[in-house]
């Protein structure tokens, strides 16, 4: 079965730094979607990469997906106090990609040190 | 537009009592899903609906069950409540899987057992 390993569990900051989180997987990765949630709330959606070597920006935070399509990172740019959460990353589990149920990493939380 | 909502947010059980938990999203998504979140564990996946009337078992779904009468619904049901099963429950919902989309996650039940 295909696993999602994060690191690091946890991150802590100063705000105005630069972060990196990583998502690695067992298997090729034909989604992959960065999460972020706050804690006592729901998931909110940030990114989803399908191609290798794929990069997508919002705001200041940029995902990319590897050439190899089995790693991920995030990366926050200037971190602000809203940043701070827990990220999670999640995948498809199909063979080829469309199935109908995802993976996710156990997360990696985030504080950033006004 | 809610997009998904969970009821109740908080609840709190005595171990072998029985209740369910209501998701609904009225974004008319064939996909609906039920994930708990235990710290450590990250999200692991209890059931999942992929259509009206259909339902599969995910990864945890020992002490579980569900239903899906209406597209609009999921129900997740325990019978017999136990302190393993005190987490935090998701919904989720997305509208295919033939290629990779985004879930739409409500904001979670909070759930202790006694």
């Amino acid at each position: 079965s295909q696993e999602l390993e994060q690191s690091p569990q946890s991150l802590i900051v100063q705000e105005g730094k630069n972060l990196t989180i990583n998502c690695t997987s067992s298997k090729t990765l034909y989604g992959l979607y960065w999460y972020k949630q706050k804690y006592g709330e729901g998931l909110i959606f940030l990114m989803m990469l399908q191609k290798g070597g794929e990069e997508k920006s919002h705001e200041k935070i940029t995902a990319k997906l590897d050439e190899k399509k089995q790693q991920s990172s995030l990366h926050i740019t200037a971190s602000q106090p809203s940043h701070a959460g827990i990220y999670l990353c999640g995948a498809d589990v199909g063979d080829q990609g469309g199935s109908e149920k995802l993976v996710f990493g156990k997360g990696t939380k985030l504080t950033v040190n006004p | 537009n809610a997009g998904v909502t969970q009821t109740p947010k908080f609840r709190v059980l005595k171990t072998g009592q029985s209740m369910t938990l209501l998701c609904a999203q009225d974004m008319n998504h064939e996909y609906m899903y039920w994930y708990r979140q235990d710290p450590g564990m990250g999200l692991r996946l209890i059931h999942y609906s992929v259509g009206e009337g259909t339902t599969a078992k995910g990864e945890v779904p020992d002490g579980y069950n569900v239903s899906r009468l209406k597209k609009q619904n999921f129900l997740l049901g325990l019978e017999s409540a136990a302190p393993s099963q005190t987490s935090v429950y998701f919904c989720a919902s997305s509208y295919t899987y033939r290629d990779p989309v985004e879930q739409f996650f409500g904001p979670g039940t909070r759930l202790t057992v006694l």
